[in-house]
């Protein structure tokens, strides 16, 4: 059974305080693995997909990365309008299955 | 960025009545989901849709769920028979392809319903 868990739960930044949330997944073959964005009482808003191990992806503030095991949203300087919070998600490769698997999320609060 | 929309964005019911969610996919898309999410707990698989046909179901997605495209837009999920458990927000989704060959996976997704069962 695919399983993703991320971590920290909750993270509450300074602006300007750069960090990472990790994804730490498995799965029985990686299709691809996304990141999303979501505010409270809205729907996960996509960010990024990862293929492959060593794969990065960048937008604004935000960097992806992928191993064979993990993902890190990297957060540079953020900022109050970053608050939300971030899920993983894992599509696997094999089989008629093609949804996503999602991790509970880390809530990101940046404080000004 | 193309927009997957639904209705209604809340709706309460009774325990026991029927509820039909709308979404209207973005055109041409050709794979459709249905997610919900119970407040505080994960995003949640329920069923995908192919070709006018159920193609990947969830163990959540029993007999009291189904799922329809009546007129080749709408994508409706049609809750029988509410339980106070099925209170939850639900997210449709489409994929962004056009041709199965290019399948780059991500999701889009609407905004939610709110489903409030009393």
């Amino acid at each position: 059974e695919d399983q993703v868990t991320q971590s920290p739960e909750a993270l509450r930044l300074q602006e300007g305080e750069s960090s990472s949330l990790n994804c730490s997944y498995t799965v029985s073959g990686l299709r691809g693995l996304f990141w999303y964005r979501q505010d409270p009482g809205k729907g996960p808003e996509f960010l990024f997909t990862l293929y492959s191990a060593g794969e990065e992806k960048e937008k604004e503030r935000l960097k992806a990365t992928l191993t064979k095991k993990e993902s890190f949203l990297h957060i540079t300087a953020p900022k109050p309008e970053d608050s939300a919070t971030y899920l993983c998600a894992v599509q696997p490769l094999s089989g008629s299955a093609r949804q996503l698997t999602f991790g509970s999320g880390t809530q990101l609060t940046v404080l000004p | 960025e193309p927009e997957v929309t639904q209705t209604p964005s809340h709706q309460v019911t009774q325990m026991g009545q029927e509820v039909i969610l709308r979404c209207v996919p973005i055109s041409n898309h050709l794979y459709f989901y249905w997610y919900r999410q119970i407040l505080g707990q994960k995003v949640e698989f329920l069923v995908s849709f192919y070709n006018n046909e159920i193609s990947e179901k969830s163990e959540i997605f029993d007999d009291q769920f189904s799922v329809e495209r009546p007129d080749g837009s709408n994508f409706t999920l049609k809750i029988r028979s509410t339980k106070l458990e099925d209170s939850a927000m639900y997210f449709c989704a489409d994929k962004g392809l056009v041709r199965p060959l290019r399948d780059t996976g991500e999701l889009f997704f609407g905004e939610g319903s709110r489903l409030t069962v009393l």
